[in-house]
């Protein structure tokens, strides 16, 4: 079974400019996410969809940044314009919503992205 | 709670010997636990969860404990590996709407050969 896909894996941009990550989840699976890693912290939720649509949103800085997933499959994150402080890694995941399996999210590679 | 930033709590352990993962969660309605190890450039992975009406579970050298009078979660591995080395999260998931699923801050692992 392939793995949660992310690209691209680093992405070096100067303040202001504007960037793009791309996600695609494990076939079938409903339930995508956008976390932000900051180094040395845990993983931080940005958006959750099910299927296309959003059902968590609350930590997106929406001034900036958007995501969207319009088919229920991929999904694209995006920053426009980036800040200094977006540096992270940005990681997606997927989960099933079947039952107690549901507890089990794939984690992609995730995008280092570096804001100079 | 918060992360600590930069300063990762650190568990150095001898090869061989057991380690124990401590974890302190705040949300008394959720309704399972979960621990992640993230190695160095990866995403993390699962390693084992828990529901809410168990106090313990075990897995294949882990073994995670629940105590929710003082809302505390641990995660202990059996005779530890090289292997092992890495960053530890655990999470909660709160059954709302949705699932909602909240990371802590991590500790990191090192193994001593």
């Amino acid at each position: 079974e392939a793995g949660v896909a992310q690209s691209p894996r680093y992405k070096i941009i100067e303040k202001r400019q504007s960037v793009a990550f791309w996600c695609n989840p494990i076939s079938g699976h409903a339930t995508l996410y956008w976390y932000q890693q900051i180094l040395g912290q845990g993983p931080k939720l940005l958006i959750q969809f099910q299927n296309n649509g959003v059902v968590d949103d609350s930590q997106l800085p929406k001034d900036r940044f958007s995501a969207e997933r319009l088919k229920g499959v991929d999904s694209t994150l995006k920053i426009q314009p980036a800040k200094l402080e977006d540096s992270a890694v940005y990681l997606c995941a997927s989960v099933t919503t079947d039952g107690d399996s549901g507890n089990e999210q794939f984690f992609g590679p995730g995008t280092r992205l570096t804001v100079l | 709670g918060e992360s600590v930033g930069l300063h990762l709590p650190t568990l150095s352990v001898q090869e061989g010997d057991n380690s124990i993962i401590n974890c302190a969660y705040s949300n008394s309605a959720s309704d399972y636990f979960i621990w992640y190890k993230q190695e160095s450039g990866k995403g993390p992975q699962f390693i084992i969860d828990i529901r809410s009406n168990m106090d313990k579970r075990q897995g294949q050298r882990v073994t995670v404990l629940l105590n929710k009078t003082v809302k505390h979660l641990s995660l202990q591995i059996a005779a530890t590996q090289p292997g092992d080395s890495a960053v530890y999260f655990c999470a909660e998931k709160v059954k709302t709407s949705y699932d909602k699923v909240i990371f802590g801050p991590g500790t990191s692992l090192s193994v001593i050969p």
